[in-house]
């Protein structure tokens, strides 16, 4: 079965740091990646998304992800933070089958 | 295009009762996935609709869910009777196709509590 650890439950910077959260995944099959968003009080948007080529996937507001297969890693990344940032991250991954999330990470920027 | 809708966004009823929530898919999507996020724990996988078929049930927590999509338009999901351990959001999804890697599209989710 597919499953999906989000190591950072919670993760406070302040404006302008660099962010990286962590993400590994479970599943012996070819798999595609995501990176979900949920900002407070909206739905879940994605982020980003790998199923083949580059490993290094660039995404919207300026987020990238780095699929690294022997790690089964699919870290997200950005160079600095703003406070618009402020949400809760989610990875997701899929094989065939229906998404299977992460626990969340919830990201608080401060000025 | 109009995105994923659910109704209500909140509800609170007592332990015993029934609630129904409401997901209006985005129109053309024939996929329909509804999701439910327990208080600090993951997104799971409840079940996934290919028009008013059933495709994948596994995630179905127990018989007091039932979920349909009659003429595989909107989707009702009901909860009877509902539990505390029921609380949650409750997430729809849809999808032009069954590939996940083409996207989901979700809603903003039925925040239920169960006193």
């Amino acid at each position: 079965a597919q499953s999906v650890s989000q190591h950072n439950h919670h993760v406070i910077l302040s404006e302008a740091a660099s962010l990286e959260l962590g993400c590994n995944y479970s599943y012996g099959g070819t798999v595609n990646l995501f990176w979900y968003v949920q900002y407070p009080g909206q739905h879940l948007q994605l982020l980003l998304k790998y199923f083949s080529g580059d490993p290094l996937v660039k995404g919207i507001k300026g987020f990238e992800a780095e699929f690294i297969k022997s790690k089964f890693s699919f870290n997200l990344r950005k160079p600095s933070v703003q406070w618009s940032d402020t949400a809760e991250y989610f990875c997701a991954v899929s094989g065939n089958t229906p998404l299977v999330f992460g626990k969340g990470t919830r990201l608080s920027v401060i000025a | 295009e109009a995105g994923v809708t659910q109704f209500p966004s909140h509800s609170v009823i007592e332990k015993g009762q029934t609630v129904t929530l409401r997901c209006d898919p985005i129109s053309g999507h024939d996929n329909l996935y509804w999701y439910r996020r327990v208080m600090g724990k993951e997104i799971k996988f409840l079940l996934h609709f290919v028009k008013e078929s059933k495709q994948d049930e596994s995630g179905m927590p127990n018989n007091r869910f039932l979920a349909e999509r009659t003429g595989g338009t909107y989707s009702t999901l009901k909860v009877q009777p509902a539990e505390l351990e029921d609380s949650g959001v409750y997430f729809c999804a849809s999808s032009q196709t069954h590939r996940a890697n083409y996207g989901y599209t979700f809603g903003s989710g039925t925040r239920l509590t169960v006193v």
